[in-house]
């Protein structure tokens, strides 16, 4: 079974560039989260999605971050423009949200290490 | 504010000794605690899990304890193997709620 999947693997890109970053969820799974880790704040909980919906946005940054889920085998967290404090690597995690309930968890993909100079 | 602390940033055990990653929460509403681990350049793997309405689950060499009243749990590895060496991340997640907060993390290292 493949797992969450997400591109770029890695992303170098100049201050004030837009950056896209994509996920796949698990098929079948009905929960998305973007996490994004730093060494400073840890793995922060920036986004996440139920149904496709945004369920709870409180972790985005500022309005230069905007997250998508236009439908339940894509997703896509964008920073528009870019800043070298946004460097981190960000990590999309699926779950079947019922399931999880009783035991079972989020998957994380691989993550996108994302740079900004 | 952090609502899940870990409060070791780093932590080195005797391989065969038993390793004892701790964590604290704030937040009274949450229910349901995990542990994932995470090696480099990987995204974290789910470990062990705890509902709220037990104190303790154990799975082979890990053990997860919850003290609600202190709002504290700890996962206990042993014995400790060179493959444990990661960095271990403490979640708790709400009730009916399905956001998994989670702590920075503890770098637990193996020594031989």
């Amino acid at each position: 079974d493949a797992g969450v999947i997400q591109s770029p693997r890695h992303e170098v890109t100049e201050m004030g560039q837009e950056v896209t970053l994509r996920c796949k969820p698990i098929s079948g799974h009905n929960s998305l989260f973007w996490y994004r880790q730093t060494m400073m704040r840890g793995l922060e909980l920036l986004i996440y999605f139920n149904n496709n919906v945004p369920i709870d946005d409180s972790g985005m940054p500022e309005d230069r971050f905007s997250a998508k889920m236009p439908n339940a085998s894509f997703s896509t967290l964008k920073i528009q423009p870019s800043e070298p404090r946004d460097s981190a690597v960000y990590f999309c995690a699926s779950s079947l949200a019922l399931q999880r309930r009783h035991g079972n968890t989020i998957y994380f993909g691989e993550g996108s290490w994302l740079t900004v100079v | 504010d952090q609502q899940v602390k870990q409060n070791s940033p780093s932590l080195s055990v005797q391989e065969g000794r038993i390793s004892i990653l701790n964590c604290d929460y704030t937040n009274s509403m949450f229910d349901y605690f995990l542990w994932y681990k995470k090696y480099p350049a990987e995204g974290p793997t789910f470990l062990i899990s705890i509902s709220s309405i037990k104190d303790k689950n154990e799975d082979g060499r890990f053990t997860v304890f919850l003290n609600k009243s202190a709002k504290h749990l700890s996962l206990h590895i042993v014995p400790s193997q060179p493959g444990d060496s990661a960095v271990y991340f403490c979640a708790a997640s709400p009730n009916r709620d399905d956001k998994i907060i989670f702590g920075k993390g503890t770098r637990l290292h193996i020594l031989p």
